[in-house]
């Protein structure tokens, strides 16, 4: 099965600043890599996805970036707002056509955004 | 369009009590995805079905929990007998398939006193 680890477990940063949360991955079959975006007491929400034949997505003020190679990708976002301060959860989607299949979460990064 | 719909939202019940979680996914959608999410946790699968049938149920715990997809579409979670332990948030998730969104319902917040 996959593996997926998140760093950091929290993040604080200065209002405006740029935030990036990094995720590894341990098979390398893996091929879709989603960012969701978590408010207290809410539901997981997508906000960003990138696919195993693409290197980078941008989408305004958030970016992933994804190293194959290193089997790592990163969530980035640029100019923070109040209303970035969620949990952010990588995920990462293993299709092999058999078994283990399915989308693996990471353990979220509690992102403050310090006004 | 309507969204994943679980219920009930909340759900407190004794230990070794049976317990029931429904999920209406979005039209369309063939993957179906139970979560599992302890506090200050990732989702964590338990089961995904691609219409009627569970591909993936090796996370899913099956001396307690049994799960179905009748026709394809709604579908149901169960606990007979409930832990202490098995206190969390249970989310539904539904998708067209493989490498699309997959959409979260609110969650089933489950206590076991």
């Amino acid at each position: 099965g996959e593996n997926v680890e998140q760093h950091p477990s929290t993040l604080s940063v200065q209002e405006g600043d740029s935030a990036v949360i990094k995720c590894t991955y341990s098979d390398s079959a893996s091929n879709y890599f989603p960012w969701y975006k978590q408010e207290l007491g809410k539901r997981p929400q997508l906000i960003i996805d990138i696919r195993s034949n693409v290197g980078e997505k941008k989408d305004q003020r958030i970016a992933v970036t994804l190293n194959k190679t290193a089997k790592h990708f990163s969530l980035h976002i640029t100019e923070t707002q109040p209303e970035d301060s969620a949990v952010y959860f990588c995920a990462v989607y293993l299709y092999s056509g058999g078994g283990a299949d399915g989308l693996t979460f990471g353990k979220g990064t509690h992102l403050i955004i310090q006004p | 369009e309507a969204g994943v719909v679980q219920s009930p939202r909340y759900k407190i019940i004794e230990k070794k009590q049976p317990v029931a979680f429904w999920c209406n996914p979005i039209s369309g959608h063939n993957t179906l995805y139970w979560y599992r999410q302890n506090l200050g946790q990732g989702p964590e699968l338990l089961i995904r079905y691609e219409n009627e049938e569970a591909v993936d149920d090796s996370q899913l715990p099956k001396d307690r929990f049994s799960a179905e997809r009748l026709k394809g579409v709604d579908s149901t979670l169960k606990i007979q007998p409930a832990e202490l332990g098995d206190s969390a948030v249970y989310l539904c998730a539904s998708s067209f398939g493989v490498y699309t969104e997959a959409f979260f319902g609110q969650g089933t917040r489950l206590t076991v006193v």
